[in-house]
């Protein structure tokens, strides 16, 4: 059973900060992880999604990375703004039913 | 485009009565849709698959004679809460796919019910 993880569970920040999500999964036979956003009492934003295939992807001041090997993957969000805060979710595709397997998040402040 | 509408986005109930959330893909045939639920502080668990045509695929724990899926066109899913308790309240969230393994889900703006 694939399970994904997201330590720490909060992180705040002053703005400007460059910083790292950090985001693990059990069974590293995925198709794609992808990253999103969540803003209180909202739905998902799709933020970056990786094939099983690809090392990274970029989106403006977001790079994620992911190593299927290990079962890992980070999302770097370069010059931290207080819009950026939110909750991050990392979420796996796998498994025969392509099942969409999520953490809990990572709820971000951003200080200005 | 990958636009997938879901409605009500809020919705409040008195316990006992049921409610019925939509979840339609705007501009692709989606197959395959999935329902999510969310509850305060903690990440979505999936609940159901279903595929157009055929009856959903529940997860485990999860009632089937409680919520109801129906999935009749390949642009329109339904979710029916049944009986709806106040521990039934949550975020429900819906996702849809064109189907096929390893495609991504587009995922709905989610619907709150508060059950009193």
């Amino acid at each position: 059973k694939q399970e994904v993880t997201q330590i720490p569970a909060a992180l705040s920040v002053p703005e400007g900060e460059n910083l790292v999500l950090n985001c693990s999964f059990t069974d590293s036979a995925i198709y794609n992880l992808q990253w999103f956003r969540q803003d209180p009492g909202k739905g998902l934003t799709s933020l970056l999604l990786i094939q099983s295939s690809q090392r990274e992807q970029t989106s403006g001041r977001l790079n994620a990375s992911l190593d299927k090997s290990s079962g890992r993957s980070t999302l770097y969000i370069a010059a931290s703004q207080p819009g950026d805060s939110a909750t991050y979710l990392c979420a796996v595709l796998s498994g025969a039913n392509s099942k969409l397997t999520f953490g809990k998040g990572i709820t971000l402040s951003v200080r200005p | 485009g990958a636009v997938v509408s879901q409605h009500p986005s809020r919705v409040i109930c008195k316990s006992g009565t049921s409610v019925k959330i939509e979840c339609r893909s705007l501009d692709f045939q989606a197959t395959t849709m999935f329902w999510y639920r969310q509850f305060p502080k903690q990440s979505l668990m999936l609940m159901a698959t279903s595929n157009e045509g055929s009856k959903a695929t529940y997860e485990q724990g999860v009632e089937k004679d409680k919520f109801l899926i129906n999935h009749a066109s390949l642009t329109l899913s339904t979710l029916t809460v049944t009986s709806a308790h106040p521990e039934d309240s949550s975020f429900y969230i819906c996702s849809a796919s064109p189907g096929g393994q390893g495609i991504e889900q587009y995922f709905g703006p989610g619907t709150r019910l508060t059950v009193t």
